[in-house]
């Protein structure tokens, strides 16, 4: 069955670290990639997505992450932290195996020390 | 913009209660979904709906049902509520592999 795993459950970074959380999945067709955000007390949003072409692909807030297929990976980054990115971060699947399902891992909670 | 919409925010029922959720979207989206979100677990997902009156199990159905009458409206019931149903709901719809979510509905079981 596809899965998708996050390693990071709970990450705790100063501000203006940088910051990387992982992202592997296990499905080896054609895959669609996602990192969705929550911040506290709102709902789920988008922050970035792959489809095809450029494995490195930026989103909203300074947000970025590349897809390595050989590793299976989509790992986010971004090179400097605020305060303001305390979050809860999932990153997403879409397999094209049946209908459209989306897989999400167990998400990563960040927390930003001012 | 898009827009999920689920009926309650806040549920408290009791053990063995029926429990409809609700949602409705407003983007003529053909797939909708209900996952719910635990602390530790992310978003697992219960049901989907890829079109009118068509549905697939998830990766935890047991306990619930859904169903799928119109196309914007997609519901989740609990046949009979117990505690370890007690969790955030969330709804979405998707379009293109991009999935928009509803607020969620935090129910609680007593």
């Amino acid at each position: 069955a596809q899965s998708v795993s996050q390693h990071n459950h709970h990450v705790i970074l100063s501000e203006a670290a940088s910051l990387e959380l992982g992202c592997n999945y296990s499905y080896g067709g054609t895959v669609n990639l996602f990192w969705y955000v929550q911040y506290p007390g709102q709902h789920l949003q988008l922050l970035l997505k792959y489809f095809s072409g450029d494995p490195l692909v930026k989103g909203i807030k300074g947000f970025e992450a590349e897809f390595i297929k050989s590793k299976f990976s989509f790992n986010l980054r971004k090179p400097s932290v605020q305060w303001s990115d305390t979050a809860e971060y999932f990153c997403a699947v879409i397999t094209y195996s049946s209908a459209s399902k989306i897989i999400f891992g167990s998400g990563t909670r960040l927390s930003i020390r001012p | 913009d898009v827009k999920v919409t689920q009926s309650s925010r806040y549920l408290v029922k009791r053990t063995g209660e029926k429990v409809f959720l609700e949602c409705v979207q407003d983007m003529d989206h053909e797939n909708m979904f209900w996952y719910r979100q635990d602390p530790g677990l992310g978003l697992r997902l219960i049901y989907f709906s890829y079109d009118v009156k068509m549905k697939e199990k998830g990766d935890i159905p047991e306990g619930y049902s859904v169903s799928r009458e119109k196309k914007e409206r997609f519901s989740l019931i609990l046949e009979s509520a117990s505690t370890n149903q007690t969790s955030m709901y969330l709804c979405a719809s998707s379009f293109s592999g991009l999935a928009f979510f509803g607020q969620g509905t935090r129910l609680t079981v007593v």
